[in-house]
């Protein structure tokens, strides 16, 4: 499957910062979702954005659906020690299509 | 809420053996999905399901079969275990339809020695 390109790699965070992260792909995505994923343990769904210019907010996290639909980002405000962990795009390229492409991910990490 | 359980979250088991992993979604969704994940390479897709009987071919699944024998069960089969199988393998299930949206089950760690 295509690879979307998710950045940045790794992010160290404080306590109350608000973090930033996003992925492009040089196709047209149908759909996106950001997943994350806690250590040892499987991915869990955030946001789905299933339409160009979507913004879309789950407590402090907000996603938006970039309007050329190849591109979307994750923003995590004021954000606590629980919110470590790796954090995965993924997206749908056709209605049709059953599979999703991943991200690499983004390594979130307290900052000492 | 939607449940997806995997049979065993930590394998181990010896070069040569027949493995099987389990998977099963209780919300009477059409797809389902295998995966394994390793580092700095994301999660790769072996093979996934639509229906009962049917599956196809995802990105690596080489060394791999499935079993779809019923809606609520995908079971991920090495038939001959080698140690480059060695990861964290994820099922994951979705609906079916426009915008579908897969949830993961908690990973199995497969140790292959």
């Amino acid at each position: 499957g295509q690879q979307l390109n998710q950045s940045p790699q790794s992010m160290f965070i404080q306590e109350g910062e608000d973090v930033s992260m996003n992925c492009t792909s040089s196709s047209i995505f149908n759909t996106w979702l950001w997943y994350k994923q806690d250590p040892g343990e499987g991915p869990v769904l955030l946001i789905a954005l299933y339409k160009a210019g979507e913004l879309t907010s789950n407590g402090r996290l907000t996603a938006q659906f970039g309007i050329t639909r190849k591109d979307s980002f994750l923003n995590i405000s004021a954000s606590i020690p629980s919110d470590v962990g790796i954090y995965f795009c993924a997206g749908q390229l056709g209605s049709n299509d059953y599979k999703l492409s991943f991200g690499a991910g983004t390594t979130v990490t307290v900052r000492a | 809420d939607v449940k997806v359980t995997q049979s065993s979250r930590y394998l181990v088991k010896r070069t040569g053996e027949k493995v099987f992993l389990e998977c099963v979604q209780d919300m009477d969704h059409e797809n389902m999905f295998w995966y394994r994940q390793d580092p700095g390479l994301g999660l790769r897709l072996i093979y996934f399901s639509y229906d009962v009987k049917m599956k196809e071919k995802g990105d690596i699944p080489e060394g791999y079969s499935v079993s779809r024998e019923k809606k609520e069960r995908f079971s991920l089969i090495l038939e001959s275990a080698s140690t480059n199988q060695t990861s964290m393998y994820l099922c994951a299930s979705s609906p079916g339809g426009r915008g579908d949206t897969q949830y993961f089950g908690p990973g199995t760690r497969l140790t292959v020695l």
